[in-house]
């Protein structure tokens, strides 16, 4: 069983460009979530997708976009990319339905730095 | 809006004692609940997840944690601690039903373990 996997490892960027950060879900997930970890902070929920839609929203601004692809893996699009973008980003899998607590299976990260 | 608090962003203890690290969550409405581990430069690992099956879970690598509904927390503890349990350690809630929407989680405990 493959896990979750994330490309790519590191990125630096400059400011007011824009980024994709990839995903691939765990095998038999069909639900992808993104999230970004500052340092020393604890992860934030970014958006959620389920069947190729945006399936719930954390507090980030419509520049963070996303696409879920009909194999379940999944892009974190970001524009105009500011300094304080920089960070952990991580995706997680889950399987969606019931019993709700179906846990989220996380990548290693992508580590965005914003000069 | 709910929110997680985790009480000591850094907790040391020495190697065999017990650990406890502590979470509290904002909202009565029963929750799904879950701690995660995350070692350097890695993402994160599930430890243990409350179902409502049980009160007191268990988890992987000897942790557990207990749901106190009436203090709204979930406690995570180890009876004796070992050099591999330092790590930076979250506590994430779901509040959303069907697997939906993201976690919530805790700005993380870094653990230190003292030989």
């Amino acid at each position: 069983e493959t896990g979750v996997t994330q490309s790519p490892t590191h990125l630096i960027k400059t400011r007011g460009q824009q980024v994709t950060l990839r995903c691939s879900s765990q095998s038999g997930h069909n639900t992808v979530s993104w999230y970004q970890q500052a340092l020393g902070q604890g992860p934030q929920f970014i958006f959620q997708y389920y069947r190729e839609e945006e399936n719930g929203r954390g507090n980030f601004p419509p520049r963070f976009s996303g696409l879920q692809f009909p194999n379940y893996s999944s892009e974190l699009n970001v524009n105009a990319l500011e300094l304080d973008d920089s960070a952990l980003y991580l995706c997680a899998s889950s399987l969606v339905g019931y019993p709700a607590y179906n846990e989220q299976f996380f990548g290693p990260g992508t580590r965005l730095t914003v000069l | 809006a709910q929110s997680v608090t985790q009480l000591g962003s850094h907790v040391s203890v020495s190697e065999g004692a017990l650990v406890l690290l502590r979470c509290n969550y904002s909202s009565s409405v029963p929750p799904y609940l879950f701690w995660y581990v995350q070692y350097p430069n890695q993402g994160l690992q599930l430890l243990l997840k409350y179902t409502s099956a049980a009160t007191l879970v268990k988890g992987i690598n000897g942790f557990e944690a207990e749901f106190k509904k009436s203090e709204t927390s979930f406690h995570l503890t180890k009876p004796s601690a070992h050099m591999s349990d330092a790590a930076e350690y979250f506590c994430a809630v779901r509040w959303g039903g069907g697997g939906a929407d993201g976690l919530t989680f805790g700005k993380g405990t870094h653990l230190i373990i003292q030989p």
